[in-house]
Formats: C-alpha cells, structure tokens, sequence
C-alpha cells in the first residue's frame, strides 16, 4: 500500500479554538480522500470527504483543505469542543483499477480539547 | 442508514482455538467488505477484501490460511481466526462499501480479541 502521511501525531487545542491536522500523500492514483473520527473502543466514522476536484469542502464545523499540486490536504475543526476529543485518521483510495476502494490510512492523530 | 454490525463485540480465547467473527451490513446490500487489525495506539492495517460469491484478496504478510474469509452473502462477510495466539490479540474491524461504484465505507464498531 502506498503510505499517505499524517501529523501531527497529538494535538492540544482550548476549547472554541481551531484544530488543524494534516496530510500527505504520494500515489497519484489516490481520488477520494476521507476524514474518520474514532473513539476510544469504537470503530471509525466517516466525518467527511473530498474529491481531488474541489479545493475545500465544508460540513458544519469541520473542513477539508485539498492542495492537488501538493499532494496535500488537512482537516480544520472550527470552534473545538471537549466531545472532539478523539483520534483522527486521513485516508486515501484510488477510483478504478487495481486496488480500487482500499483505504490506506495515516498513523493518526489524539486530538485532546481542553476546556 | 449504511449501519453495520459485528458480532461479538468482545472475545477471550484460550491460545489454539478458533475464532469467528461477524460482520453484517444491516440495512444495505455490500459488495465489498474489507477486514481491518488495529492494535493499541496504532492505526488500521487493511488485512483483505472480501467480494460477495468469490474468494478474498489478502493483503502481503497476512495468512490466508489463518484468516479465514467469507463472503457468502450481500450482507454477511465472517473472519475466522485459526489456532489464535497471544500476538493475535487485537481489535478487528470490518467495513462495508454501500452501493457499487461508491468510494463510501461505513464501518462496523470492531471486535476486541484476547487471546490467553
């Protein structure tokens, strides 16, 4: 699996500030990019997604940055709350062929919200 | 919508016997559901895709003969761990992808494995 790579590895943020984590990818095949969110115990829940065709996709407070050149993009959470504390994971899959829809995954990231 | 369940959420086993896990996509049909180890602290680590009506795709390093899946419905996919040992301890999870042509997984809660 190609690695897609993710950091920081921990993040303190206070409570309504902005958390930014981000990733890097190498495979040029990679065209759908997800955002998981997991919890302690809990299996991993789709928070949001991007496709290389947009620059920025924004659900509610969370929001993905997309830079194709770079072969980067991040994750910004707006306004934190203490009940985001959790570990964030990146992914990346290719469309068609070989491979297609398998997630690699980066190493993840403990986002602690402090009141 | 796009629930998917795995059945047991927690199993303790003695070392040398086997274990099967279940994973159910509740309310959609899944033509592909994938097979993940996670262990403490880490990340997830794809083990192999499973495709309804054909054998898995096991990724390098992983034994198929010790994993055991299958695929026999749209809605079931099950993970059998043979001879379990303590370095097989981890928490299994599945995932399901909801519609063909969509990139959408969904992700069941996970299975904990301990192996005494």
């Amino acid at each position: 699996q190609q690695q897609v790579k993710q950091s920081p590895q921990s993040l303190i943020v206070q409570k309504g500030g902005i958390s930014i984590i981000n990733c890097a990818y190498e495979n040029t095949a990679f065209d759908y990019f997800p955002w998981y969110q997991q919890f302690p115990g809990k299996g991993p829940a789709l928070l949001i997604a991007i496709r290389p065709d947009v620059s920025e996709k924004k659900e509610g407070r969370f929001t993905i940055s997309f830079n194709k050149s770079a072969k980067q993009f991040s994750l910004h959470i707006m306004d934190s709350q203490p009940g985001d504390s959790a570990t964030y994971f990146c992914a990346a899959s290719p469309g068609s062929g070989a491979g297609s829809y398998q997630l690699t995954f980066g190493k993840g990231t403990k986002l602690s919200v402090i009141p | 919508g796009a629930v998917v369940s795995q059945h047991p959420s927690r199993v303790i086993c003695k070392s040398g016997t086997s274990v099967k896990i279940e994973c159910r996509s509740l309310d959609f049909q899944a033509t592909t559901m994938f097979w993940y180890r996670q262990f403490p602290k880490q990340s997830l680590m794809l083990m192999a895709t499973s495709n309804e009506g054909s054998k898995a795709t096991y990724e390098q390093g992983v034994e198929k003969d010790k994993f055991l899946i299958n695929h026999a419905s749209l809605t079931l996919s099950t993970l059998t761990v043979t001879s379990a040992h303590p370095e097989d301890s981890s928490f299994y999870i599945c995932s399901a992808r909801w519609l063909a042509g969509s990139d959408e997984q969904f992700f069941g809660p996970g299975t904990r494995l301990t192996v005494l």
